[in-house]
C-alpha cells in the first residue's frame, strides 16, 4: 500500500517568514495530493490540492509543488501569520481512487 | 448545509463495554470515511463506504471494532467490547466522488475509555 513520510514533524517560524513542509509517497500510481489543516481541537479541512498532471498550483498565500519523478511533494506558505499555527497533513491517493493515506503531520507554530 | 454531524462529541466509558459513534454524511454526499486520531498513530481510515457499501476495511484494527451504513444518512461504528487503547478521536468524513476527492470532515467523537 501507500506510505507517505512528511517532515519536519514541528516548525517554528517568524511571522513573516515562509515555511516549507515536505512529503514523500511511495506508490507511483498515486495521483491526487491534498493538504489539510488542523487548528488545535478542530476537524482537519481542507486547504490546498494537486493532481499529478500539474506541477505545481497557487492560491494566494500558499501553494503546492509537485515532483512526480522523485515522488515528493510541498506546502509552501509565505507572509505567515498567526492563524496560520496549525498541525499541517499531507495525504496521497490513486487514480479513481478515494483512499488517502495520510502523512504524520507538522505542527507550524507561528512566533509574533 | 450543517456539515457532517457526529455524535456524541465526548464519550467517557469503562472497559469492556459497547461504545457506538455515529455520523450523519453531508446531504447529497456518496463516500463517508472512519478515521481515527491519536498523538502516537497520527490519522488512521478505519473503513471507508461509497453508495453505502464497505469498500475498504483494512483500518479497522481488529473485531471488535465494526461499521454500518444502513442508508445514505447515517453510518455507525461500534467497539465492542472496548479497551483503554481505543482511546483517540475518531472523525467521519464524507465527499461527492465526481472530479473532486475533497473530503468534509465532523467535529469528531473524543472517546476514553479508562
Amino acid at each position: 500500500g501507500e506510505n507517505v513520510e512528511q517532515h519536519p514533524s514541528t516548525l517554528s517560524v517568524q511571522e513573516g517568514d515562509s515555511a516549507v513542509i515536505k512529503c514523500t509517497y511511495s506508490d507511483s500510481a498515486s495521483n491526487y495530493f491534498p493538504w489539510y489543516k488542523q487548528e488545535l481541537g478542530k476537524r482537519p479541512q481542507l486547504i490546498i490540492d494537486i493532481r499529478s498532471n500539474v506541477g505545481e498550483k497557487k492560491d494566494q498565500r500558499i501553494a503546492v509543488t509537485l515532483n512526480k519523478t522523485a515522488k515528493h511533494f510541498s506546502l509552501h506558505i509565505t507572509e505567515t501569520q498567526p492563524e496560520d499555527s496549525a498541525v499541517y497533513f499531507c495525504a496521497a491517493s490513486g487514480f479513481g481512487n478515494e483512499k488517502l493515506t495520510f502523512g504524520t503531520g507538522t505542527r507550524l507554530t507561528i512566533i509574533p | 448545509d450543517a456539515g457532517v454531524i457526529q455524535s456524541p462529541r465526548h464519550e467517557v466509558t469503562e472497559m469492556g463495554q459497547e461504545v457506538t459513534l455515529r455520523c450523519k454524511p453531508i446531504s447529497g454526499h456518496n463516500s463517508l470515511f472512519w478515521y481515527r486520531q491519536t498523538m502516537m498513530r497520527g490519522l488512521e481510515l478505519l473503513i471507508y463506504f461509497n453508495n453505502n457499501v464497505p469498500i475498504d476495511d483494512s483500518g479497522m484494527p481488529e473485531d471488535r471494532f465494526s461499521a454500518k451504513m444502513p442508508n445514505a444518512s447515517f453510518s455507525t461504528l461500534k467497539i465492542q467490547p472496548s479497551e483503554p487503547r481505543d482511546s483517540a478521536v475518531y472523525f467521519c468524513a464524507s465527499s461527492l466522488q465526481t472530479d473532486s476527492y475533497e473530503q468534509y470532515f465532523g467535529p469528531g467523537t473524543r472517546l476514553t475509555v479508562t
